[in-house]
């Protein structure tokens, strides 16, 4: 079925470099995305979200693009710290719904 | 911020037995609850939607009679996994909105079915 995915099941990044964490949907009909991080044995942590009407959005040390015209979106993570280590997932929120459905989720391994 | 909590945050049961999972809004009125369970090392999987004063709605796939939820206040939503099996075992996990805002996860609840 219909899914959101990811091309990478682990990064490992050197201390300080920048990460970039890829997501790829599938749904044309999704206007919100959202990425989470999650740690062993936690809950998704939200960390930035995008409207489908935007391409780029910061917050701090992340940032997060989509490119609607083959629908991918990206995380950037600069000046990766060993605390960001963790798994993170993209999710898509389709149509007037609070639904949302996750990737296949990416994890992040900072070594110093 | 928002807080969601679930309560266990894990819990052992034997086969045949049924378990009941909270999840709660601390401090905002959750008009719509989420449950997910999460196998290791795979994404959250939605099981079905929970809305308040009125039955939820399961994902395909998703037994309605096996995974019983009930959405009582706008503050407490509960999933029963009822007769567990050891294929239940699982990470289950809750979310809530209600104010407009990014949905707000719990902590989880780690089942091990023995």
């Amino acid at each position: 079925g219909e899914s959101v995915g990811l091309h990478l099941p682990t990064l490992s990044v050197q201390e300080g470099d920048n990460s970039i964490i890829n997501c790829a949907y599938s749904n044309s009909a999704s206007d919100y995305f959202i990425w989470y991080k999650q740690e062993s044995g936690k809950g998704p942590q939200f960390i930035i979200d995008i409207r489908s009407n935007m391409d780029k959005r910061q917050g701090q040390r992340v940032t997060v693009l989509l490119n609607k015209t083959v629908k991918h979106l990206s995380l950037q993570i600069a000046a990766t710290q060993p605390g960001d280590s963790a798994v993170y997932f993209c999710a898509e929120r389709r149509g007037n719904t609070d639904k949302l459905i996750f990737g296949t989720g990416t994890r992040l391994q900072v070594f110093p | 911020g928002a807080v969601v909590s679930q309560h266990p945050s894990w819990v052992i049961c034997k086969s045949g037995t049924s378990v009941k999972i909270e999840c709660r809004s601390l401090d905002f009125q959750a008009t719509t609850m989420f449950w997910y369970r999460q196998f290791p090392k795979q994404s959250l999987m939605l099981m079905a939607t929970s809305n308040e004063g009125s039955k939820a709605t399961y994902e395909q796939g998703v037994e309605k009679d096996k995974f019983l939820i009930n959405h009582a206040s706008l503050t407490l939503s509960t999933l029963t996994v009822t007769s567990a099996h050891p294929e239940d075992s699982s990470f289950y996990i809750c979310s809530a909105t209600g104010d407009g805002s990014p949905l707000h996860f719990g902590n989880g609840t780690r089942l091990t079915v023995t």
